[in-house]
Order: structure tokens, then sequence, then C-alpha cells
């Protein structure tokens, strides 16, 4: 069971607005930043976003993110059929001294 | 670009030994920490551990802890995972990621392709 907690599924029609939540405690999320990663299938993880909001560089502004207390957001919008993927978020657990990861949310683009 | 490059897709029977490698290229090695993330089949994504290349110091999750050993390399920018007795659990894709050195909670900004590991009699 993962310590970070996410819908397993998620879907959209081209165009749509989604948002995929991630839900952790005070030591994980709630002292720390958050990072997404997108898995497209038979693929390496990719990182998306890192503390809480910032997008690497050719990650497009389409793909936003929030975080309130122990709580964070990944939010896309304009949804394309190649955002169709896996996506996790993660986070530093004090508590654990380590990484903790969600368990995913498949994002089905209809 | 950077890149982390990792070895082949390996089969091995219960008990035996493995290491697996990540080489890394266009950035200095040492500025950069090594994590390793395990995904079993058709699940999440697990961490590890890391390694700093500079002074070999690891920090491994509970989970993996006395199971597997992280060592690195740094006069081929190599880090390595070696595993002295495989189980059948053992059977899943393995990656390297790069993390900033310093900061506990810096993101996996650059991910190795992933070695995939299958362990059966």
């Amino acid at each position: 069971q993962s310590l970070l907690t996410q819908p397993p599924s998620a879907s959209g029609t081209p165009g749509q607005r989604v948002t995929i939540s991630c839900s952790g405690t005070k030591s994980n999320i709630g002292s720390n930043a958050v990072s997404w990663y997108q898995q497209v299938p038979g693929a390496a993880p990719k990182l998306l976003l890192s503390g809480n909001i910032q997008r690497p560089s050719g990650v497009p502004d389409r793909i936003s993110g929030s975080k309130s207390g122990t709580s964070a957001s990944l939010a896309i919008t304009g949804l394309q059929s190649d955002d169709e993927a896996d996506y996790f978020c993660a986070a530093w657990d004090d508590s654990l001294s380590g990484v903790v990861f969600g368990g995913g949310t498949k994002l089905t683009v209809l | 670009e950077v890149q982390l490059v990792q070895s082949g897709a390996e089969v091995k029977k219960p008990g035996e030994s493995l290491t697996i490698s990540c080489t890394a290229s266009a950035y200095t090695f040492t500025d950069y920490w090594i994590t390793w993330v395990r995904q079993m089949p058709g699940k999440g994504l697990e961490w590890m551990g890391r390694i700093d290349p500079r002074d070999s110091y690891t920090n491994y999750s509970p989970s993996f802890q006395g199971h597997v050993t992280f060592s690195v390399d740094k006069s081929i920018n190599t880090a390595s995972l070696h595993w002295s007795s495989l189980k059948a659990s053992d059977t899943g894709m393995y990656y390297c990621a790069r993390v900033v050195s310093g900061s506990a909670d810096a993101p996996f900004d650059s991910w190795g392709q992933g070695t995939l590991v299958t362990v059966s009699s």
C-alpha cells in the first residue's frame, strides 16, 4: 500500500481539463516538495513537475501543479491523446527518511 | 544531453547473484546522487534508495535494506545495483535516476531506460 494516495484512474476527452490528486501526511507532502512523473507504456518515467509547481524545460505550460497542506494536484489542460499515460506523485518522507511514491493514476483520453 | 544508460535484461535463477549497471554521461557524475527505483510487473514505482558518488554514502529504503547493495565506480561514471541471492519476488524493472545532491526532496530529473530482471527456476 502506497503512502501517497492517488486515484487509480482518470479520464477526459481531447481539449478537456483533468486533475489528478495526491494525498499524503504531515511527514511527507506536509513537509516537503512534491514531484510528478509521467510514464508512457513501455517507457521509463519522465519528470513532469518538481518543487510542487516547477516545470522542467520541455514540459508544456498546459501542465501545472499545486499543493495545499498534505495534498497536491496535477492539472492538465487542453488534453491530448499523447497525454495518455500513468502519472505518479512522489515526496520525501521525514519519518521514513526516504522517498515515497503514490500508487499511480492511469489517465485515459477518450 | 544527459544520459543514463543501463545494462541489458537478465534472466536468473533463485539464489543466484546479479549486478546491473547504470552509466552516466554529459554531466559531472559526482554532482548528483544516483537513486534506484523498482517497478514490479503491472505495478507502481518503489524507491529502493540512493548513493552519493562522491563518497559512496548510501541510504536504503527499509524495504530493501540488507537485500541489495549499491556501489559506484567514479572512474567510469557508473553506478551498480547488486543482489547476492536473488528471489523470485525480485522480478521487475529496475530504473536508475539522478538526483541533485544535498536536497532530500530533490526530483529525479533524468532516468535510465530500465533493466528488466527476471528470476525464475
